[in-house]
Formats: structure tokens, C-alpha cells, sequence
């Protein structure tokens, strides 16, 4: 199957600094990348979708001069959560699009998350 | 309304038998249908996929699709406590574009 990885796996910081998650396909390129959030026992919420070469999209509600996404690479994508507070400690999970192999649809393969605590 | 709703459970099963988790969406429009399956502190994992209404089995797990009635459902087999996990399922216009996630259900197998 395919593998996406992200980085850090977990990360705590004091309120105010940035920090940066990377989201990488290993085995595929992908065009497409998403990002969503979870917070304790609630499920996944999209925040934004991210395509090579271009702005990402974010979901209503969601600021973008807080989470800068890049996504300069059809391997890479990054998340850039600007000046941290505690309640922007949750679960972060990127998604990468793989194109239907032989005509077959795509399909989303996840990242195993990172987990941010702010102090 | 919400737009995928999923009953939060838990489910709780005994070990060997069927658990079966229901889904409904609200989005007619709607082609691309996923189960995934959460474990605690991890991401979700791909289960099954389904396009076309009908039922398609992989292993001990079995997806069922009804379009008209805009409910999707997730079959699984001799189930096993290593099964014990929340299932979401998630919903698409078009497959590999944004999913839709419903808030999951919490499914227990009992030895």
C-alpha cells in the first residue's frame, strides 16, 4: 500500500512559537494533500487542502495567516502552525491523493499524526 | 443535520460474532464511500471502499451501499478483539477529493 509519513510524531512548545509539520508520500507523488485536525473524542475535521505548485484551500472558519500550508513538492507538504496557543493542541493528520492505478479511482492514504501540545 | 451522521456507540460485540455499523449522509451528490478504522492515539486506516450500490466483501468485512436510501453500512465477520477500534465513515463527491467524515462509531469485541 501506500505510505505517507509525517514529522514530528509529537511536538510540545510554548504558547507563541511556531511550529512546522511536515507530510510526506513516499511511494507516490501526489498533487493533492490534505490536512485535518481531531481533538479528543471527535472526529476528523478537514482543514484545508493543499496542491503542489499552488495556494491551498482552507475550510471556512479555519485562518490562513495562522496555518500556512506549502506544498512546493509533488512529495511534500507542510503545516505551519504560527504562534501556538494551547487551544491549538490536537492531533494533526495530513492525507496524500494517489491517482488511480490503471484507471482505477483515487484514493486518500493518511499519515500516522502529530500530536501538538502547547504549553 | 449533520452531513455523515454515525451512531457513537460503543458497539459492543462478543468475539466470533457479526458487528455491523451503520452510516447514512445527507449529500445526494455524493459518489465515494469509505470505512476507516481509528485505533487510540493513531490515524485512520482504510478499510474498505465502495462506489456502486450492492455489497462488496474483502476478508471478513463486507461494505453495503444504498444510494436511494443514502446509507452505507460495514459488515465485519468472526469478529476479534484486535477489531476493537472506532470506524469512520467518510463520504465523497468524487473519489480521492475532500472527505466528509462522520464522527465515528466506537466498536468493542469482548472475548
Amino acid at each position: 500500500g501506500a505510505v505517507v509519513s509525517q514529522h514530528p510524531s509529537w511536538v510540545i512548545c510554548k504558547s507563541g512559537t511556531s511550529v512546522k509539520i511536515e507530510c510526506r508520500s513516499l511511494d507516490f507523488q501526489a498533487t493533492t494533500m490534505f490536512w485535518y485536525r481531531q481533538f479528543p473524542k471527535q472526529s476528523l475535521m478537514l482543514m484545508a487542502t493543499s496542491n503542489e505548485g499552488s495556494k491551498a484551500t482552507y475550510e471556512q472558519g479555519v485562518e490562513k495567516d495562522k496555518f500556512l500550508i506549502n506544498h512546493a513538492s509533488l512529495t511534500l507538504s507542510t503545516l505551519t502552525v504560527t504562534s501556538a496557543h494551547p487551544e491549538d493542541s490536537s492531533f494533526y493528520i495530513c492525507s496524500a491523493r494517489r491517482s488511480g492505478l490503471a484507471g482505477g479511482t483515487d484514493t486518500q492514504y493518511f499519515g500516522p499524526g502529530t500530536r501538538l501540545t502547547v504549553l | 443535520q449533520k452531513e455523515v451522521e454515525q451512531n457513537s456507540g460503543p458497539l459492543s460485540v462478543p468475539e466470533g460474532a457479526i458487528a455491523s455499523l451503520n452510516c447514512t449522509y445527507s449529500d445526494r451528490g455524493s459518489q465515494s464511500f469509505f470505512w476507516y478504522r481509528q485505533y487510540s492515539g493513531k490515524s485512520p486506516e482504510l478499510i474498505m471502499s465502495i462506489y456502486s450500490n450492492g455489497d462488496k466483501e474483502d476478508g471478513r468485512f463486507t461494505a453495503q451501499l444504498n444510494k436511494a436510501s443514502q446509507y452505507v453500512s460495514l459488515l465485519i465477520r468472526d469478529s476479534q478483539p484486535s477489531d476493537s477500534a472506532t470506524y469512520l465513515c467518510a463520504v465523497s463527491r468524487n473519489a480521492g477529493n475532500m472527505l466528509t467524515f462522520g464522527g465515528g462509531t466506537r466498536l468493542m469485541v469482548k472475548p
